[in-house]
């Protein structure tokens, strides 16, 4: 199984500043074939199913934030958000769907300081 | 627009069979592949297993001698089968379509327990 380990595992951030997070994964989940790296990031919120917000490793998906990117390739990635809102506030999973049996970072509580 | 919505049993007693199945609405159960996750309480996302329309599945092998998915097409649903639950089993249930999933439903909640 490819083990996705999150950095930190909780982070705080002041409003409009800026929040990173980290995802390594224990292999590659770059694909030669097609150049993608096969990781997402999901955000949840109590209560909530999982929202995806990137794809591909930095595709943001449609209606997402421009303040939220994706970085990174290989085994090392990272989730940005550039100027953190209160809504932001929410746990934050990498994903890989590189091969099964697909699996997530232990994930990020994400809070306003 | 297509929504997902998971149907079932919020009680399932040790040693016995969970069932759950995910009605697709709005949408066919034949253009995308369908997973299944779960998340126990206050803990992170485990990948159960997908299944496509064509009955091809792939499960996480951590349960792969107790789970078994299905697909209905004439119902356009598709089913999760756990046998022989524990405490361990007890977890929010959610179904999504595709990978990486970018629609799922809002989850259902099961519980393990005498």
């Amino acid at each position: 199984d490819i083990v996705m380990t999150q950095s930190p595992d909780s982070l705080a951030v002041s409003l409009g500043e800026r929040a990173t997070i980290n995802c390594k994964s224990s292999q590659s989940v770059l694909y030669s074939s097609d150049n993608k790296n096969y990781v997402a990031w999901y955000q949840q919120k109590p209560g909530q199913p999982p929202k995806l917000l990137i794809y591909w490793a930095s595709t943001r998906k449609s209606g997402v934030p421009d303040r939220f990117s994706g970085s990174g390739s290989g085994t090392d990635f990272t989730l940005t958000i550039s100027s953190l809102q209160a809504e932001d506030v929410a746990v934050y999973y990498c994903h890989q769907y590189y091969s099964t049996p697909y699996t997530f970072g232990q994930g990020t509580w994400l809070e306003i300081k | 627009q297509v929504q997902v919505q998971e149907s079932g049993p919020g009680l399932v007693k040790p040693s016995e069979t969970l069932s759950l199945t995910c009605t697709v609405s709005g949408g066919s159960i034949t253009t995308s592949y369908w997973n299944w996750f779960r998340q126990p309480p206050g803990k992170g996302l485990e990948w159960i297993g997908y299944v496509y329309y064509t009955g091809r599945t792939d499960y996480n092998p951590s349960l792969k001698s107790r789970v078994t998915l299905s697909a209905d097409m004439s119902k356009n649903q598709f089913s999760l089968k756990l046998t022989s639950v524990t405490d361990a089993d007890t977890a929010v249930y959610y179904c999504a379509r595709d990978t990486p999933g970018e629609l799922w439903g809002q989850g259902t909640m099961v519980t393990v327990s005498s």
